[in-house]
């Protein structure tokens, strides 16, 4: 039979540029996020993650930022390359100190144009 | 040092027969988890082991889905009598410890006819 799916959404840059990809979450009581990059055909690839405890935090060419009191996330990539082109996945997990049942977004599709 | 494997990558089933999908978690890690995506959807919790014990199956459908992660080999989720709606990538990922970082396989593609 016929299904409908949600088109994911999508962010296009061009290479170079630095991209943010923004995620909501609902639930009060999550303490750990992290984000993922997945390929076409591949799992998700852990990006980075961070505590409530922090409200920003650095890596390679990435940063991610939380906002706790509105229950927002964020994830800036710098200088984009051609090989960030995947769809990125926020993800929440509500155990204070675990990282256990991990609650996805929707996912963000991020295209990098040369 | 290997990462989370997962076979088969593919796997065909007849609407009615099993399918049995196997996860290797990474080495030293002895907690895995079962998430299930559909095309174009973020990952669904299924299912959480450690060695030998479920902690938490609150993502499980309650009729023909089971999961096992035995003292020796590798962590089995086990369709029963599959449905067309079973049709998704399932994809395990494994931890350390319980509060650290989940990795995650390349998944299974499950196709039922």
């Amino acid at each position: 039979g016929e299904s409908v799916g949600l088109h994911l959404p999508t962010l296009s840059v061009q290479e170079g540029d630095n991209s943010i990809i923004n995620c909501a979450y609902s639930n009060s009581a999550s303490d750990y996020f992290i984000w993922y990059k997945q390929e076409s055909g591949k799992g998700p690839q852990f990006i980075i993650d961070i505590r409530s405890n922090m409200d920003k935090r650095q890596g390679q060419r990435v940063t991610v930022l939380l906002n706790k009191t509105v229950k927002h996330l964020s994830l800036q990539i710098a200088a984009t390359q051609p090989g960030d082109s995947a769809v990125y996945f926020c993800a929440a997990a509500g155990r204070k100190g675990g990282s256990e049942k991990l609650v996805f977004g929707k996912g963000m599709k991020l295209t990098v144009n040369p | 040092n290997a990462g989370v494997m997962q076979n088969p990558r593919h796997l065909v089933r007849r609407r009615g027969q099993e399918a049995r999908l196997r996860c290797s978690p990474m080495k030293g890690h002895s907690h895995v988890y079962w998430y299930r995506q559909l095309p174009e959807e973020g990952l669904k919790f299924m299912v959480y082991l450690q060695k030998e014990n479920i902690i938490d199956e609150s993502g499980m459908p309650k009729e023909r889905f089971s999961a096992e992660f035995p003292k020796e080999g590798p962590s089995i989720l086990r369709i029963q009598q599959v449905v067309r709606g079973d049709s998704a990538a399932y994809f395990c990922a494994s931890s350390f410890s319980r509060s650290d970082t989940q990795y995650f396989g390349p998944g299974t593609r499950l196709t039922v006819l």
